[in-house]
């Protein structure tokens, strides 16, 4: 079984801080997306990585593959309140879509 | 465009009881997929159907049973519900099979008693 673990599980920061939140797997994928979820809604993707050593940047979040394939982060700079949410990575599998989810990071941004 | 669309929003079953969660999408996508997300879990796949006419099981399909109605509609049924089924229930979509992005409905909380 895939699995990916997430850290840290929750995180309380204040506006204008940076963080990191980390995606590790043993596993190989072929894909690592990375979702936010608001209270009462569905995941909403946010970006997807497919090749090892990817960045992609969305404003002031910054998503990386790693090299192996294996684990994934997302570095959010100068956060704010609007940023509050549950983020989920989910890893992708050589073929098809079926996708193995983390548990997920809780963010809270405090202004 | 509503997107995904999933019906009850909240239920709450007594052990025993069965129901049917509903879900369809207005997008055209042709692969329809249920979750279920318990805290500290994640989202873990129950059944999906990667085409109309086909449904193949998840990582937890025991106690779940599906149906591709059509290409617009997928429906998960409990037909005797248990409290281990307490949990929220997502639906989602892509356009293909190998296509990267997932759309979910809002979910169904369910609660077991």
């Amino acid at each position: 079984t895939q699995l990916l673990e997430q850290s840290p599980q929750f995180l309380s920061i204040q506006e204008g801080e940076n963080l990191t939140v980390y995606c590790n797997s043993s596993s190989v994928f072929s894909s690592l997306q990375w979702y936010r979820q608001e209270p009462g809604e569905g995941p909403v993707l946010l970006v997807t990585v497919v090749t090892g050593g990817e960045v992609k940047k969305l404003k002031r979040l910054t998503f990386q593959f790693g090299d192996a394939r294996k684990d994934s982060s997302l570095h959010i700079t100068a956060a704010q309140p609007g940023d509050t949410g549950l983020y989920l990575c989910a890893g992708g599998q050589e073929y098809g879509n079926k996708l193995v989810f983390g548990a997920g990071t809780i963010l809270r941004v405090k202004s | 465009n509503a997107g995904v669309t999933q019906t009850p929003k909240f239920q709450v079953l007594k052990t025993g009881q069965s129901m049917t969660l509903q879900c369809a999408q207005d997008m055209n996508h042709n692969s329809m997929y249920w979750y279920r997300q318990d805290p500290g879990m994640g989202l873990r796949l129950i059944y999906y159907s990667a085409s109309e006419g086909t449904t193949d099981k998840g990582e937890v399909p025991n106690g779940y049973n599906v149906s591709r109605l059509n290409k617009r509609e997928f429906s998960l049924r409990l037909e005797s519900a248990a409290p281990s089924q307490t949990s929220v229930y997502f639906c989602a979509s892509s356009l293909a099979w190998v296509s990267y992005e997932q759309y979910f409905g809002p979910g169904t909380r369910l609660t077991v008693t």
